[in-house]
């Protein structure tokens, strides 16, 4: 899981409820990058982000919100505008310029 | 937009046969390609990519891959399965237009069989 770090492990929420999920590397990573699981379908990319202060939508960002203030840091919140926010939720980064992304490990969120 | 295709949804192989997890994939122009493995309640872990030069990868594990242009496929590939190489398998592709967005097929489930 190299040097990003995903906290909580796991998260319950009751529904209508936002919820924040952290995402923190030391790798001095330029991008870093939200992605959804869930079962057979993969993994689904919410929002990313090359610099600080600037991120784009992915192929599912409705109903999430992100911000990037800090290199290091790329929080998601998932609010109570997402349908469906039972998942596995991975955090991702890479050096602009290499191939390879590095991921976290993971938080599973609950909608009870 | 790149896509990938992992056919199979489990592949079952007997400890120490070989092991084959099929990807094809659909990009502009020339990919890059990668293999990722997935634990139980784990985040993904890089196996192997492909960038440019010998079409045959070698990458972490004993695991190999193949790019074949002409058939859009890069097949995982190992000679002699273990039981610990039971997990999840992800195929990835991306584009040479810097945006460094991966998309991943669906997933493969590896079942080796003591």
């Amino acid at each position: 899981d190299g040097g990003i770090t995903q906290s909580p492990k796991y998260l319950f929420r009751k529904e209508g409820q936002n919820v924040t999920l952290s995402c923190e590397q030391n790798l001095n990573h330029d991008a870093m990058y939200w992605y959804r699981q869930d079962p057979g379908q993969g993994l689904r990319l919410i929002y990313y982000s090359q610099i600080v202060n600037d991120f784009q939508k992915g192929d599912i960002a409705e109903g999430y919100s992100v911000s990037r203030e800090k290199k290091e840091s790329f929080p998601l919140t998932v609010t109570s505008a997402q349908k469906n926010p039972t998942a596995f939720y991975l955090c991702a980064s890479t050096r602009l310029g290499s191939n390879e992304q590095f991921f976290g490990p993971g938080t599973r969120l609950t909608v009870l | 937009a790149q896509s990938v295709a992992q056919p199979e949804d489990q592949v079952n192989v007997a400890e120490g046969n070989p092991l084959t997890v099929k990807c094809t994939y659909s990009v502009s122009g020339n990919p890059y390609l990668f293999w990722y493995v997935q634990y139980p309640n784990r985040g993904l872990q890089f196996l192997l990519k492909y960038i440019t030069g010998d079409n045959l990868v070698k990458g972490s594990y004993g695991f190999e891959a193949e790019f074949n242009k002409s058939q859009t496929s890069f097949h995982l590939k190992k000679p002699s399965a273990l039981v610990s190489d039971s997990a999840l398998y992800f195929c990835a592709v991306r584009d040479r237009d810097g945006n460094n967005r991966l998309a991943f097929g669906k997933g493969n489930q590896v079942v080796v069989i003591p």
